[in-house]
């Protein structure tokens, strides 16, 4: 069965530094999504991004955050200049022509210290 | 907006007996309806949906979850819980735009006692 797939599984990274979240999503779908979810927390949307461009973004989605597809197959998550608060999991979705269901991959755990 | 209410943070229950999770969704449109489980240290897994038809939908591992629309309730069962179904249990909401993000409830983490 087709699955996304995320890497790495875990950061560990200074504050201030650039960290790259890295997906690759189901190969036929059309529109990714990241998602985070803090430690102990609800899981909360950040971007979905569809044709190349964001679609939507929330308030958490900030300057720091960026959101590329540089290859055609990966999706890409950029935090430019890392934070304590940004420690969290980042989930990526996709979802494909004529489904419902966003397929979520396992997840980045990122500690920033 | 839509917005979601897991009021249990917590819900403990001896192996083999029943368990309901309870989830309660507001939306000005309509919408689907998803259970996530998440075991310790992992991603989210889609446990059940419901997208349209009848109201009573089974997923996997044993469980079912009722669509009221009259409570705008979805409520989670199982009628007899084992010690593998120790996880945190997210009720989610989606517009019906196929592309819309999806919109977590706190979640609420089944204990299971011996």
């Amino acid at each position: 069965e087709p699955e996304v797939t995320q890497t790495p599984s875990h950061q560990v990274t200074q504050m201030g530094q650039e960290v790259i979240l890295r997906c690759v999503p189901i190969s036929n779908h059309l529109y990714f999504y990241w998602y985070r979810q803090i430690l102990g927390q609800k899981v909360e949307f950040l971007v979905s991004f569809y044709n190349n461009e964001i679609s939507e973004k929330s308030e958490i989605f900030d300057d720091q955050f960026s959101v590329e597809r540089p290859d055609g197959s990966n999706f890409t998550l950029k935090i430019r200049s890392t934070k304590l608060e940004d420690s969290a999991m980042y989930f990526c979705a996709s979802i494909g022509g004529g489904s419902y269901e966003q397929y979520f991959g396992p997840g980045t755990r990122l500690t920033v210290t | 907006a839509q917005s979601v209410t897991q009021l249990d943070s917590q819900v403990p229950v001896f192996e083999e007996a029943p368990v309901e999770l309870r989830c309660n969704y507001s939306s000005s449109v309509s919408v689907y309806l998803f259970w996530y489980v998440q075991y310790p240290n992992q991603g989210l897994q889609l446990l059940l949906k419901y997208l349209s038809g009848s109201t009573l939908v089974k997923g996997i591992n044993g469980f079912e979850a009722e669509f009221n629309k009259s409570q705008t309730s979805f409520h989670l069962r199982k009628p007899s819980v084992h010690i593998s179904d120790t996880a945190e249990y997210f009720c989610a909401v989606r517009t019906m735009n196929r592309d819309d993000k999806i919109i977590f409830g706190k979640g609420t983490r089944l204990h299971i006692l011996p």
